[in-house]
């Protein structure tokens, strides 16, 4: 039982370039999230998804697309990177409904955009 | 779902009970209270949740007040392994989807 992994552990990419970053978990949770984390700041929600084939705008979406075409993995695209999206970026999954207290969180993906 | 508030940095001594406090003045009847934290580098770690009643497990206890207003998570003997960012978070359950607000949290140096 692997629980939550994310590829790749690290990127560098330059401004303009785009990118997909995996995010895949064994444990048939329902809801998934994409969150960033920039130095010294708490993690921020991006986007998030309650099902296979739904997705929905967190907090900080612009610049990031998704997509969560099987229930066990979630995609998070960068079309056009820049600059201002150098971060930490943590995929994480949870059972859904009433007793998601407990989110289950990757390795994290470290993004430079030079 | 409301806004919390802790210090920005506590140290404990090794073995010694570390006691982190949270404000959460604002939280509302169906508002829960969870515990995360992150070690350096690290995706975030569930520690415990708790709503009206103090909550204890294998890693920590759960005390809020009967006001609810604020809280303490306790790591009973602490270790240099705790060392870490704790995050105090208040959300509501039903449709808010299990979505977490991460605020700054407390930076719990462990010392031996």
């Amino acid at each position: 039982n692997a629980g939550v992994t994310q590829t790749p552990k690290f990127r560098v990419l330059k401004t303009g370039q785009s990118m997909t970053l995996l995010c895949a978990q064994d444990m048939n949770h329902e809801y998934m999230y994409w969150y960033r984390q920039d130095p010294g700041m708490g993690l921020r929600l991006i986007h998030y998804s309650v099902g296979e084939g739904t997705t929905a705008k967190g907090e900080v979406p612009d610049g990031y697309n998704v997509s969560r075409l099987k229930k066990q993995n979630f995609l998070l695209g960068l079309e056009s990177a820049a600059p201002s999206q150098t971060s930490v970026y943590f995929c994480a999954s949870s059972s859904g409904g009433l007793s998601s207290y407990e989110q289950y969180f990757g390795p994290g993906t470290r993004l430079t955009v030079t | 779902d409301a806004k919390t508030t802790q210090p920005t940095s506590m140290d404990c001594a090794e073995g010694r009970a570390a006691n982190l406090p949270c404000n959460h003045s604002t939280i509302s009847g169906n508002e829960y209270v969870y515990w995360y934290r992150q070690i350096h580098s690290q995706g975030p770690q569930y520690i415990i949740h708790g709503l009206k009643n103090n909550e204890t497990n294998e890693m920590a206890s759960l005390i809020i007040t009967e006001d609810r207003k604020s809280s303490t998570l306790i790591l009973p003997h602490a270790t240099l392994r705790d060392t870490a960012v704790y995050y105090c978070i208040v959300r509501a359950g039903g449709t808010s989807y299990g979505k977490l607000t991460f605020g700054q949290g407390t930076i719990l140096t462990v010392h031996p």
